[in-house]
């Protein structure tokens, strides 16, 4: 149990672009989802967090025009990265966990690459 | 900004050597401390949830230890096995019932048959 999947696992795009990339709980409600960001040799910092049905909240210095987070339903989470640019190059990992409960759970990630 | 340090940053053991990390934290407002082992390719995997003081955890060879007075956690791993090679995080939830984590850089376990 308490599976998270994330899509895509990779994507390449063109400076200017958009991407969205898809978690998802299979398995359980996500009443709280997470997005965090690993830069190379460095630790996962959070983001932004959001709740079922209301905006996320972002972390200082995450510019919420540039990302855009949608928590729509119980088991699902997008983060839209809006006119990407090189330095928006990373990766990109979620978490969700059930109300109530401490545990979190991960997806696999996301490698993003802005050509 | 919260500081969680991990140490040491890699390890490289024979298989059959038992190992153990440190992770470091704040001492004050302290809710929840979080153990993940985290294998290339895949999802950082849950090992434990710690919230008391003095709590002792153990999955099959791997066990973990807390102090939140002096703000560290220990985890160790008892005979150490090829598979157990792995990026070891721990993560400090400060106070937030939400579930905000900050992450350690981790440690990276490497098991030489």
């Amino acid at each position: 149990g308490a599976v998270v999947s994330q899509h895509p696992s990779r994507v390449i795009c063109k400076s200017g672009t958009s991407v969205k990339i898809e978690c998802r709980s299979l398995d359980f409600q996500a009443t709280t989802m997470f997005w965090y960001r690993q830069f190379p040799k460095q630790s996962l910092m959070l983001m932004a967090t959001s709740n079922e049905g209301s905006k996320a909240t972002y972390e200082q210095g995450v510019e919420k025009d540039k990302f855009l987070i949608n928590h729509a339903s119980l088991t699902l989470s997008t983060l839209t990265v809006t006119s990407a640019h090189p330095e928006d190059s990373s990766f990109y990992i979620c978490s969700a966990r059930d109300k109530g409960f401490y545990e979190q759970y991960f997806g696999p990630g996301t490698r993003l690459t802005v050509t | 900004i919260l500081n969680v340090e991990q140490s040491p940053q890699s390890l490289h053991v024979q298989e059959g050597d038992s190992t153990n990390f440190t992770c470091s934290f704040p001492s004050s407002n302290f809710y929840a401390l979080h153990w993940y082992r985290w294998e290339t390719a895949k999802s950082p995997e849950a090992l434990f949830v710690m919230t008391l003081n003095g709590d002792e955890k153990k999955k099959g060879r791997i066990s973990a230890t807390l102090n939140t007075k002096e703000g560290y956690s220990y985890l160790y791993i008892k005979g150490s096995q090829p598979e157990d090679s792995a990026t070891y995080l721990c993560a400090f939830n400060g106070g937030t019932s939400y579930g905000k984590l900050t992450f350690g850089q981790g440690t990276i376990l490497t098991v030489h048959p």
